[in-house]
């Protein structure tokens, strides 16, 4: 079975700063994974997803993640964040097979500060 | 194009009572799934319903349970409300099966048990 670890569930950074929200995961076999963001009252929106090949991933909003296999760790980095971009973050993960379900993380609160 | 729809956005109820919620999932999308969204357990996976048929279930009891119509539609049933099932259910609806596919989630439905 898989499992998914957000390491920090606040995180305040100021605006214009970088930042980077940590996702690590547990699985004994191949996997796929996934940021999504929720904004205020809103259902959950896909960031990015990792199936294969490079492990860099790009998203949207000027969001990237980086796939380590060997750490286990899919951790979520923007250069530099906006007010707008205050949400909760969800790292996800499913294995590599048609059948299976998403497991997410309990969240991160990303607070920009001004 | 226009995006998944839950209805009601809210809904109040009393212990003991059920409450049927529904989910339309965008056009053309065959798989729909559901989540119940806490403070404290975070997201967890309901169930899955893909052409009509249950594909996969979460660890929930019995009292939960849902069915899909021949348009993709989704309902989901919960019986004898407990106050711990106060939390946002969440449908997300995706084209095919497979977490490979995209899930685009629906705003949710908040249900309190009073």
């Amino acid at each position: 079975a898989q499992s998914v670890t957000q390491l920090d569930s606040q995180v305040p950074v100021f605006e214009e700063a970088p930042v980077e929200l940590r996702c690590n995961y547990s699985s004994s076999v191949s996997v796929y994974l996934f940021w999504y963001v929720q904004y205020p009252n809103q259902g959950l929106q896909l960031l990015l997803k990792y199936l294969s090949g490079s492990t860099l991933v790009k998203g949207i909003n000027g969001f990237e993640a980086e796939f380590n296999k060997s750490q286990t760790s899919f951790h979520l980095r923007k250069p530099s964040v906006h007010i707008s971009d205050t949400a909760e973050y969800f790292c996800a993960v499913s294995s590599a097979n048609r059948d299976d379900k998403i497991i997410f993380g309990k969240g991160t609160r990303l607070h920009i500060l001004p | 194009k226009a995006g998944v729809t839950q209805t009601p956005r809210y809904l109040i109820k009393t212990r003991g009572q059920q409450v049927t919620l529904s989910c339309s999932p965008i056009s053309g999308h065959r798989s729909v799934s559901w989540y119940q969204q806490t403070p404290g357990q975070g997201l967890q996976f309901l169930f899955e319903y893909f052409s009509e048929t249950q594909r996969n279930k979460g660890n929930f009891p019995g009292r939960f349970s849902g069915r899909q119509f021949s348009n993709s539609r989704s309902e989901m049933n919960v019986s004898t409300l407990e106050l711990g099932d106060s939390a946002l259910y969440l449908c997300a609806s995706s084209l095919d099966r497979g977490s490979s596919y995209e899930q685009y989630f629906g705003p949710g439905t908040r249900l309190t048990v009073t």
